[in-house]
């Protein structure tokens, strides 16, 4: 079965620095999803986002990118220039034959 | 360890038929969260109970439900199904309430699937 682990359950940053957050996963699948959700106290998921595991690019959204590495399994989130508003629950998540999600990352920027 | 358990994994209704999904939390986890994710979409929040006690509604039709009990499972019903209601229904629980500051990490179950036909 696919496991997703997130080895950080909190982390902080200072308002506009830089931090990684750490993902990473177990599956046999060789075609698969990977995605970061944030989850603010409304409880909504919103999507962060998506690689293709057979794109080797990693993907980029405006101040949030990540490192995919496939052969280590590994798939970690970077956000620059933080913002108040990033502060969020950060989920990482896994799509192949199932539908995973990691325990969350909480992440707090400070002023 | 335990994890979350979600019951079934798979069902199959027809139109107007109502359903019902089961969520049994991580063994002290008294928070329990309900999310729908439809094709290609992502998981829209639908309800939590703290405490056997509604804490937060989102966008959870009128045609479904839910409670949870006072060994903390709780029970999604849906009702009048439409073709629409096909989605991926995840459960997920925590412990100590719904604020964020003092949640502790949400567990997600492997979701139910069910399918509307």
């Amino acid at each position: 079965a696919q496991t997703v682990t997130q080895s950080q359950p909190e982390m902080s940053v200072q308002e506009a620095e830089t931090v990684t957050l750490s993902c990473t996963y177990d599956t046999s699948e060789n075609n698969y999803y990977l995605f970061w959700y944030k989850q603010p106290p409304s409880r909504q998921m919103i999507l962060v986002i998506r690689q293709e595991a057979y794109k080797q690019q990693n993907a980029t959204e405006n101040r949030f990118s990540v490192n995919f590495q496939k052969a280590a399994k590994s798939f970690s989130l970077k956000i620059s220039d933080s913002q108040l508003g990033d502060t969020a629950m950060y989920f990482c998540a896994f799509h192949g034959q199932n539908f995973v999600f990691g325990p969350g990352t909480r992440l707090s920027v400070l002023p | 360890a335990a994890g979350v358990i979600q019951s079934p994994r798979h069902l199959i209704k027809e139109k107007r038929e109502t359903a019902t999904l089961k969520c049994y939390p991580i063994p002290r986890h008294d928070t329990v969260y309900w999310y729908q994710q439809g094709p290609g979409q992502d998981p829209q929040f639908l309800i939590s109970f703290y405490e056997k006690m509604q804490s937060d509604k989102g966008s959870i039709p009128d045609r479904f439900s839910a409670q949870q009990f006072s060994d903390y499972h709780s029970e999604l019903n849906m009702s009048s199904l439409e073709l629409g209601d096909s989605a991926l229904y995840f459960c997920a629980s925590s412990r100590g309430g719904v604020d964020f500051s003092y949640n502790s990490p949400l567990h997600f179950g492997n979701g139910t699937r069910l399918t509307v036909t």
